[in-house]
């Protein structure tokens, strides 16, 4: 069995000031993690993914997460917000295979001029 | 054209009547998926699809009826709606249903609303 959970449903954040979005999951397996990011009226797309090689990872757009399996997390951040993303943000756990995937409730973040 | 194609974007419908939601992906892949996404819940995965066969049906209501005709193109068939079946319905695809990363592309949605 496998869940995720998002800490905080809504974040706001001014432009220019650290961003950070909390996941944290349970798994039974050796999970693969990702994050997803929706604009309005638009479909998810993938941010970064963690499949068992480096902890930090980098992604698209200036995002990283760290793997954490002592903390059972994997906390996406950004140094700098900027205006385009603001967004809904998905923490998702895989069970091992795309049929296996659990999403999070998703983390609506707000970035203030 | 590139990626996961949905159509139509918006749709309005009776509880009476038939429609259909379309989804066309252009990156070779061979597993499709079915996504209902509701206001305040999780991503619900409906059905997925590996090589035009159907691998799950995620204890969806006969309302709902997918079809898969070859690896590229999915359908979503619609009858007789229930005003709570009202959500976004994403579609995706994969690699394969047994790749070990996982990764999904999404398309941009079908915004469903029964009336």
């Amino acid at each position: 069995a496998q869940s995720v959970t998002q800490l905080d449903s809504h974040v706001s954040v001014s432009e220019g000031t650290p961003v950070l979005l909390r996941c944290n999951y349970s798994s039974s397996y050796s999970p693969s993690l990702f994050w997803y990011v929706q604009h309005p009226n638009k479909g998810l797309q993938l941010l970064l993914k963690y499949t068992s090689a480096a902890t930090l990872v980098k992604g698209i757009n200036g995002f990283e997460a760290e793997f954490k399996k002592s903390e059972t997390s994997f906390h996406l951040t950004k140094p700098s917000a900027h205006m385009s993303d603001a967004a809904e943000y998905f923490c998702v756990v895989s069970g091992g295979s795309a049929r296996q995937l659990t999403f999070g409730s998703g983390t609506q973040l707000t970035v203030l001029p | 054209e590139t990626g996961v194609t949905q159509t139509p974007r918006h749709l309005v419908m009776g509880m009476t009547n038939k429609k259909s939601l379309k989804c066309e992906q252009h990156l070779g892949h061979n597993a499709m998926y079915w996504y209902k996404q509701s206001a305040k819940k999780p991503l619900e995965l409906m059905f997925v699809y590996s090589l035009e066969e159907r691998v799950e049906n995620n204890s969806v209501p006969s309302r709902f009826s997918p079809e898969c005709p070859n690896s590229s193109h999915l359908f979503l068939h619609l009858h007789t709606l229930q005003p709570e079946d009202s959500a976004l319905y994403l579609c995706a695809s994969s690699q394969a249903v047994g790749a070990k990363t996982g990764e999904l592309f999404f398309g941009e949605g079908s915004r469903l609303t029964v009336l």
